[in-house]
């Protein structure tokens, strides 16, 4: 009963693909983001949905785009990979309110790309 | 602009030791939340800890406590009795109430305890 989960874990891929990362949480909440974290552990926000709509968009390339079927997922599609997108992707969720809720964090996908 | 720092990048202790973990944060909200992460060699973000900047009560939970010193924007963690099992990359994190769901994390300290 994993409360938020991705797949693939790992994935490993050419320069030039396009590729998709999925997640899922169980959890019920609204919120749902997008981290990158890259070799020096360091962690940045890429997205936030909130209910299908984007509130966060950081300076993020366009290559990246993610996409919410519905409130539990939110997918993240990357286009023309590129060296520098290798890196740890993590998936989060919380239920935002006016007390700020924890973010409850997938296992990551780690991405190669060579 | 909210921001976070770790200063300590690395830091090894003997098992049994305590360490302090330090977190520094700045921000002009008044209402703004403090998060701690473990990240294991596994990989995981596993949640520590949450704390609202309405309540500086410290809080001790088994061998971890933590420190919130508004006075000095610092939100610190200790372990007590350190154990080969803390062995980690801890992240501090900042969300203000008016940065909608806007978390930013610290830079991240690395703690290796030996046996």
């Amino acid at each position: 009963d994993t409360a938020v989960s991705q797949t693939p874990k790992y994935l490993v891929t050419q320069m030039g693909n396009d590729k998709s990362i999925k997640c899922e949480q169980n959890l019920g909440h609204d919120t749902m983001y997008w981290y990158k974290q890259d070799s020096k552990k360091f962690l940045k926000i890429m997205f936030s949905y909130n209910n299908k709509e984007l509130i966060i968009n950081e300076t993020v390339p366009n290559r990246f785009s993610p996409k919410s079927p519905d409130k539990a997922h939110l997918n993240l599609h990357i286009n023309s990979l590129e060296l520098g997108d290798s890196a740890v992707y993590f998936c989060a969720s919380n239920q935002p309110g006016p007390i700020r809720e924890t973010q409850y964090f997938g296992p990551g996908t780690r991405l190669l790309v060579l | 602009a909210q921001k976070v720092t770790q200063a300590q990048t690395e830091i090894s202790v003997v098992e049994k030791e305590d360490v302090t973990l330090d977190c520094v944060y700045e921000t002009r909200d008044t209402t703004y939340y403090l998060f701690w992460y473990k990240q294991p060699p596994s990989g995981e973000l596993v949640f520590l800890i949450r704390r609202n900047s309405f309540d500086e009560q410290n809080e001790i939970s088994g061998r971890y406590s933590w420190n919130f010193q508004k006075s000095t924007s610092s939100f610190n963690f200790t372990i007590t009795a350190s154990q080969v099992v803390d062995s980690a990359v801890y992240f501090c994190a900042l969300s203000e109430a008016s940065n909608n769901n806007d978390m930013r994390f610290g830079a991240g300290t690395r703690l290796t305890v030996k046996p």
